[in-house]
């Protein structure tokens, strides 16, 4: 089975500062893999997705991801954060049987 | 994303009560999908259903029934609704057709159970 383990349920960091959110998985096979965002009382909008083409994966609002499979990471970055940065992000995973599996989520909080 | 859509948006209903939460789709995708989302729990999947005549339970469906009424419209039902069925509720689709097949959430209905 698949699964993905998100290492902070809160990231807090100041405006213009880098933004690292930390995803680890765990699958049997080549994983497809995602980042959506959450932001307060919004449905889930895709940030960008792995599908083992480039490891390196560009998304939208300046956000990317890097695929290590040495360290089974899909961690997800943005160089300056915004303040509409704010929400919650998820790690999710597709299995073989097309079924999502979702991370706990991480609250992303952005100072002035 | 608004080729999704969820009715209600908002729901209070009381502990007994049978409720249907609605979802319809103008992307014309074949699959639809419902989740609940608690407070650290991400998103768990209660039903989906690959086209009109397919239906299958998610990893809680226990408590809930759903109607594949065409292949635009999605709904869940709550046969008896309970206190811990209070959550956040998502209506996705997808296409299998497109890479990675991505999935399209509605704007969710909150549900509280009293």
């Amino acid at each position: 089975a698949q699964s993905v383990t998100q290492l902070d349920s809160h990231v807090s960091v100041s405006e213009g500062t880098p933004v690292l959110l930390r995803c680890n998985y765990s699958s049997s096979y080549s994983p497809s893999l995602f980042w959506y965002v959450q932001h307060p009382n919004k449905g889930l909008q895709l940030l960008l997705k792995y599908t083992s083409a480039a490891t390196l994966v560009k998304g939208i609002n300046g956000f990317e991801a890097e695929f290590k499979k040495s360290e089974t990471s899909f961690h997800l970055t943005k160089p300056s954060a915004h303040m509409s940065d704010a929400a919650e992000y998820f790690c999710v995973v597709r299995g073989n049987d097309y079924k999502l599996s979702f991370g706990a989520g991480t609250t992303v909080t952005v100072r002035a | 994303d608004a080729d999704v859509t969820q009715t209600p948006r908002n729901r209070i209903t009381k502990t007994g009560k049978r409720i249907m939460l609605e979802c319809s789709q103008t992307k014309g995708h074949d699959r639809m999908y419902w989740y609940r989302q608690d407070p650290g729990l991400g998103l768990r999947l209660i039903y989906y259903s690959f086209d009109v005549k397919d239906i299958n339970k998610g990893e809680i469906s226990d408590g809930y029934s759903v109607s594949r009424q065409a292949q635009a419209k999605f709904s869940l039902s709550l046969e008896s609704a309970i206190p811990n069925q209070t959550a956040l509720y998502f209506c996705a689709t997808s296409d299998p057709r497109q890479g990675a097949e991505t999935q399209y959430f509605g704007p969710g209905t909150r549900l509280l159970v009293l």
